[in-house]
């Protein structure tokens, strides 16, 4: 079991729809993250926040929008997606914004988009 | 800029044999470096890490690395191959965030 949880695990949108994606930790962590995975790919970081603040935006396009409300949650609005956009969404945590700081990974949502 | 190479898209190995899984890493300062394991449909699980303490490191599952810096390499070691460890694998790198490399799948055959 994963202690970084998040929801929904499946995804079905169209390219018009508005939805997003959840992700929720009790450990404390103060660093939260999304990653974008493709097929046989690694995981590509999104975005960083670190104590609830913005700190990396890997120059994502706009349609993607992430929020922080607070330290234990981390949300990405989805709206108007592409086809090309569908992949494994994982969100992960770690103890601080710190470059030994291991991550933990949720078990990710799987996004299509038709 | 940090980044790791991995050898190697596919291992396939025998059950009861050495898996040697190999990660490669280029960068300016002594790095951190992660393994992280991946089963179907699911997230990313750390293995082990290196922080410079010491130079093998022993991580869960059997799993150890050792770190050489004048190879630059970190490679994953495990003496002997059980059909749950076929997964993918991935080496990773951390300064100002964390960088993975491709991934190794790995096979176990009976």
């Amino acid at each position: 079991d994963t202690e970084v949880t998040q929801t929904p695990k499946h995804l079905v949108m169209g390219m018009t729809n508005k939805k997003s994606l959840k992700c929720e930790q009790h450990m404390g962590h103060r660093a939260m993250y999304w990653y974008k995975q493709k097929a046989k790919k690694p995981p590509e970081l999104m975005f960083v926040y670190s104590y609830e603040k913005l700190s990396i935006n890997e120059s994502v396009p706009s349609r993607f929008s992430p929020e922080c409300p607070n330290s234990s949650l981390l949300n990405l609005h989805l709206h108007a997606l592409q086809p090309e956009d569908s992949a494994l969404y994982l969100c992960a945590s770690s103890p601080k914004d710190s470059y030994n700081s291991p991550l933990h990974f949720g078990n990710g949502t799987r996004l299509t988009v038709t | 800029a940090q980044s790791v190479t991995q050898l190697g898209s596919h291992v396939s190995v025998s059950e009861g044999a050495l898996v040697l899984l190999r990660c490669n890493y280029s960068s300016s300062v002594p790095p951190y470096l992660f393994w992280y394991v991946q089963y179907p449909n699911q997230g990313l699980q750390l293995l082990l890490k290196y922080t410079s303490a010491a130079t093998l490191v022993k991580g869960i599952n059997g799993f150890e690395a050792e770190f050489k810096k004048s190879e630059t390499s970190f490679h994953l070691t495990k003496p002997s191959a059980h059909m749950s460890d076929a997964a993918e694998y991935f080496c990773a790198v951390s300064n100002n965030d964390m960088r993975f490399g491709a991934g190794t799948r790995l096979t176990v055959k009976p």
